[in-house]
């Protein structure tokens, strides 16, 4: 069964420090999105990604914050310069068309020490 | 602000019980109502609810949606200790590519 895939799986960055995480799409589908979950909290939408640009971002997602889909098939969010408070769990999700299901990956835990 | 508010936010039963999870939503362009499971990393898609009244199914599990009143329910029939896992609403909200916007989660812990 297709699904999406995610790295790394657990992640730990000084403040400060640049990080890439990394997704993997299900392969044909179109929408790609950015979720967040800090510990305790429920998932926020970060940014949604179609037609190779952003289509929609929420205030969480600053200018720390970049995707990238480099080569067709990789999605990557950026944060430039980590803070404490981006530690939590990141997902990344795919739809194939506009009415469907979003497919979620198992997320990266971001630690910021 | 879009808004959905799950209840309870948490709730413990036997093997064997039935639940009924709540959800309710206020949403601007409002596409679908969703529900997930969140074991322990990923929300595994469950139902994905567009139209008033009609019950998706699937084994013990079962959803409604009414769009008048902005709800919907979970109920999960003959619970079974592999069903324990915070259930998350969410509803597909906004123009362009819907994101979905979710509530806090229901914890659900089924004792044998």
């Amino acid at each position: 069964e297709p699904e999406v895939t995610q790295t790394p799986s657990h992640q730990v960055t000084q403040m400060g420090q640049e990080v890439i995480l990394r997704c993997v799409p299900i392969s044909n589908h179109l929408y790609f999105y950015w979720y967040r979950q800090i510990l305790g909290q429920k998932v926020e939408f970060l940014v949604s990604f179609y037609n190779n640009e952003i289509s929609e971002k929420s205030e969480i997602f600053d200018d720390q914050f970049s995707v990238e889909r480099p080569d067709g098939s990789n999605f990557t969010l950026k944060i430039r310069s980590t803070k404490l408070e981006d530690s939590a769990m990141y997902f990344c999700a795919s739809r194939a068309q506009i009415d469907t299901e979003a497919f979620f990956g198992q997320g990266t835990r971001l630690t910021v020490v | 602000e879009d808004k959905v508010v799950q209840s309870p936010l948490s709730l413990v039963v036997h093997e064997g019980d039935t639940v009924t999870l709540n959800c309710s939503y206020e949403v601007t362009n409002f596409r679908s109502l969703l529900w997930y499971k969140q074991e322990k990393k990923a929300p595994t898609f469950l139902f994905m609810l567009t139209s008033s009244g009609i019950e998706k199914k699937s084994g013990r599990l079962s959803s409604i949606l009414d769009k008048k009143e902005l709800f919907s329910i979970l109920n999960i029939t003959a619970t079974q200790t592999g069903d324990s896992a915070v259930y998350l609403c969410a509803s597909y909200s906004g123009a362009g590519s819907y994101q979905l916007t979710f509530g806090k989660g229901t914890k659900l812990s089924v004792i044998p």
